[in-house]
């Protein structure tokens, strides 16, 4: 069973559009996270949600947008898509704010002609 | 701006030699200190985590945390073939898991 997943793997889109990417835990965890991998393998925090509250919002562009419908549950919609929105994206859980072991899901490789 | 650097490699090491990967870190206030490990297209996952200074052995691995000098270390004894990854070093500067990753270390064991 998966942990952590993410729906789709792959998403290739021009710019301007708008796009959304799912994720789902089954492990019972409180707290999901949003990250961006950019092509230098930098893997940077960009929002996490605690029980469907958003708890950490990073210095990104206001085009993206979580959303947590249940505490299984967090999206991110990115509207008019830009070349340099082009990166992986992962989601991750982990049990609580304060827990520190996070698991990764397997990623969504976003490409932005 | 809390960072965290580490060598960007590759390191190469022969099969069964010892790889030694190193990160440091900016801010003195840190709590908690990871290893992840990443096969290229795929997603971090954990090795190890340490929070207190000394060692903490698991198996091949071995972190190693010096909050005075501010680096953690990550140790593989008898290195695989099945090693060669990117390990991320992330440190947790307190509250609300702001976890800071390093940019990786990209390990080659040579067979």
């Amino acid at each position: 069973d998966t942990a952590v997943s993410q729906t789709p793997k792959y998403l290739v889109t021009q710019m301007g559009n708008d796009k959304s990417i799912k994720c789902e835990q089954n492990l019972g965890h409180d707290t999901m996270y949003w990250y961006k991998q950019d092509s230098k393998k930098f893997l940077k925090i960009m929002f996490s949600y605690n029980n469907k509250e958003l708890i950490i919002n990073e210095t990104v562009p206001n085009r993206f947008s979580p959303k947590s419908p249940d505490k299984a549950h967090l999206n991110l919609h990115i509207n008019s898509l830009e070349l340099g929105d082009s990166a992986v994206y992962f989601c991750a859980s982990s049990q609580d704010p304060l827990q520190e072991t996070q698991y990764f899901g397997p990623g969504t490789r976003l490409l932005v002609l | 701006q809390k960072e965290v650097e580490q060598n960007s490699g590759p390191l190469s090491v022969p099969e069964g030699a010892i790889a030694s990967l190193n990160c440091t870190y900016s801010d003195r206030g840190s709590q908690s200190f990871f290893w992840y490990r990443q096969y290229s297209g795929k997603s971090p996952e954990l090795i190890m985590f340490i929070y207190s200074n000394g060692d903490k052995e698991d198996g091949r691995f071995t972190a190693q945390l010096n909050k005075a000098s501010q680096y953690v270390s990550l140790l593989i004894r008898d290195s695989q073939p099945s090693d060669s990854a990117t390990y991320l070093c992330a440190v947790n500067y307190g509250g609300y898991q702001k976890v800071t990753f390093g940019t990786g270390t990209k390990l080659q064991v040579i067979p």
